[in-house]
């Protein structure tokens, strides 16, 4: 069965880094586009950013842009976030999704990961 | 940046009901959207993707339909596993974004 975990949520003052992780397993990771999404507390679902299957492509929201890093080790099934000057309309649950079909990035998330709750405050 | 506008934010309806959830793009996206729906404490749920598909093991009472700037997700006849909030993505291009979520609450 397909299974995402996320880790790597912790609290942090503002200004601060982290980096998220997701471990993928049962399928051909390396065949996939996969995302970051996030939700703040109580709110509604945000899209971060998505990298290509090769990692070669990356894609983020204005909202992350500059200061955030999408990457993936094929080798590991991993999927990689890296958060740079945090603020704290970042704290949100970060979820993994993957992307349904493969080789595209033109398709939902056919599977998603638990979460991981990043907290930015002083 | 495409901006997607659900409607309602919230509805109520009672068992067997059906139930109607919108949504509109800023502009056209094609057949790329897709639904979601999130019970509370869980994890999203993909419903239905290419505006139509049902995703396999999905109940058949959730359909999809639309294309272009208007979709529509419908519960032929709602019980009440289907307490939960809904959320249409377009998957157009970058950036990608979510409608704001319809919460559905049972009579």
């Amino acid at each position: 069965e397909v299974q995402l975990l996320e880790s790597g949520g912790a609290l942090v003052q503002p200004g601060g880094s982290l980096r998220l992780s997701c471990a993928a397993f049962e399928f051909t990771f390396s065949s996939h586009f996969m995302s970051w999404v996030r939700q703040a507390p109580g709110k509604g679902l945000e899209w971060v950013s998505t990298v290509s299957s090769t990692g070669r492509n990356t894609y983020y929201s204005d909202s992350v842009k500059g200061r955030v890093t999408i990457s993936r080790a094929n080798s590991k099934n991993t999927l990689f976030l890296q958060m740079n000057s945090l603020r704290a309309e970042d704290t949100a649950v970060y979820y993994c999704a993957k992307v349904r079909a493969s080789e595209t990035y033109y398709d939902a998330y056919d599977y998603w990961g638990q979460g991981t709750l990043v907290t930015v405050s002083s | 940046d495409i901006q997607m506008t659900q409607s309602p934010s919230s509805l109520s309806a009672s068992v067997g009901d059906r139930v109607t959830i919108t949504c509109r793009a800023s502009q056209d996206i094609r057949y790329y959207l897709a639904w979601y729906q999130q019970k509370p404490g869980t994890v999203p749920k993909l419903l239905i993707y290419g505006a139509s598909t049902l995703q396999s093991g999905v109940p058949s009472r959730f359909s999809g339909s639309g294309s272009g700037t208007d979709f529509t997700l419908t519960i032929s006849s709602l019980q009440p596993e289907d307490v939960a909030t809904y959320y249409c993505q377009t998957y157009d291009s970058a950036p990608q974004t979510f409608g704001q979520g319809t919460k559905v609450d049972v009579k």
